[in-house]
C-alpha cells in the first residue's frame, strides 16, 4: 500500500514570496491533515479535512495561509506572503474516518529567508 | 496550560533497559492516545494508540492509560539503540481535533 506522498520535498524561498505544496493521502483514508512542525516542537494542527470539508481549521493563519482538497482526495495548502517564521517542516497525515490512527507524508522542508 | 505535555528530554537509558516515557492531558474528555516515534529529520511514524484505562501491548512496547489521572505512558521493553528518537504523544478530543506534545528525546546507549 503506497503511503501519503508530498511535493516538495524541500523548498527554500525568500520572505513575502507565495508557496505551495501538495499532498496525496493514502488511498481511501478520507480525513487528511496538514501540520506545520517547528524545530524542536511537536506537530501544530493547521487544518483538517473529512473528505472535501473542512472539520478545523481554528490554528491556519487564514491571512497568509489556504489549503482545498477540492475532489476530497488531494490537498494543496498555499502560503502567501511568507514570513520568516513560517520556516519549518509541513507535514501531511490521513486516516480512515475511524479508528483514527494517522499515518505520516515524509514532509516538506520550507526555509524563508 | 498546554493541551499534551512531555518532557523533552533527553532520557537516557543503557541498552536491554525498560525506557519509561510520560504524558499528561489538559482535558478529561480526551478519547484517544497515541504515540508516535520520529527520527531525526523524518517524519512522525505511529506505534500504537490506546482507547481504555489499563495496559496495551505490542511487542517490546506497551502504552498505559489512567484516565482519572489524565496519564498516559509508553514502556519500551530491551531498549536498543535503534530506539532512539524523539518520542511524540498526541491526543484526540471531541470533534476530532488532534494535539500533539513536544515530545521527548530517548538516547538508548549500547
Amino acid at each position: 500500500e503506497a503511503g501519503v506522498a508530498q511535493s516538495p520535498r524541500y523548498k527554500i524561498i525568500e520572505k513575502r514570496q507565495s508557496v505551495a505544496f501538495w499532498c496525496n493521502p493514502i488511498s481511501g483514508h478520507a480525513t487528511l491533515y496538514w501540520y506545520q512542525q517547528i524545530l524542536g516542537q511537536g506537530p501544530k494542527l493547521l487544518i483538517q479535512f473529512q473528505n472535501n470539508g473542512v472539520v478545523d481549521d481554528s490554528q491556519l493563519p487564514k491571512d497568509r495561509f489556504s489549503a482545498e482538497r477540492l475532489k476530497g482526495v488531494d490537498s494543496t495548502l498555499k502560503i502567501q506572503p511568507a514570513k520568516l517564521e513560517d520556516s519549518a517542516v509541513y507535514l501531511c497525515a490521513s486516516s480512515f474516518s475511524q479508528p483514527y490512527e494517522q499515518y505520516f507524508g515524509p514532509g516538506t522542508r520550507l526555509t524563508v529567508t | 496550560q498546554k493541551e499534551v505535555e512531555q518532557n523533552s528530554g533527553p532520557l537516557s537509558v543503557p541498552e536491554g533497559a525498560i525506557a519509561s516515557l510520560n504524558c499528561t492531558y489538559s482535558d478529561r474528555g480526551s478519547q484517544s492516545f497515541f504515540w508516535y516515534r520520529q527520527y531525526s529529520g523524518k517524519s512522525p511514524e505511529l506505534i500504537m494508540f490506546i482507547y481504555s484505562n489499563g495496559d496495551k501491548e505490542d511487542g517490546r512496547f506497551t502504552a498505559q492509560l489512567n484516565k482519572a489521572s489524565q496519564y498516559v505512558s509508553l514502556l519500551i521493553r530491551d531498549s536498543q539503540p535503534s530506539d532512539s528518537a524523539t518520542y511524540l504523544c498526541a491526543v484526540r478530543r471531541n470533534f476530532n481535533k488532534f494535539y500533539f506534545g513536544s515530545g521527548t528525546k530517548l538516547n538508548v546507549k549500547p
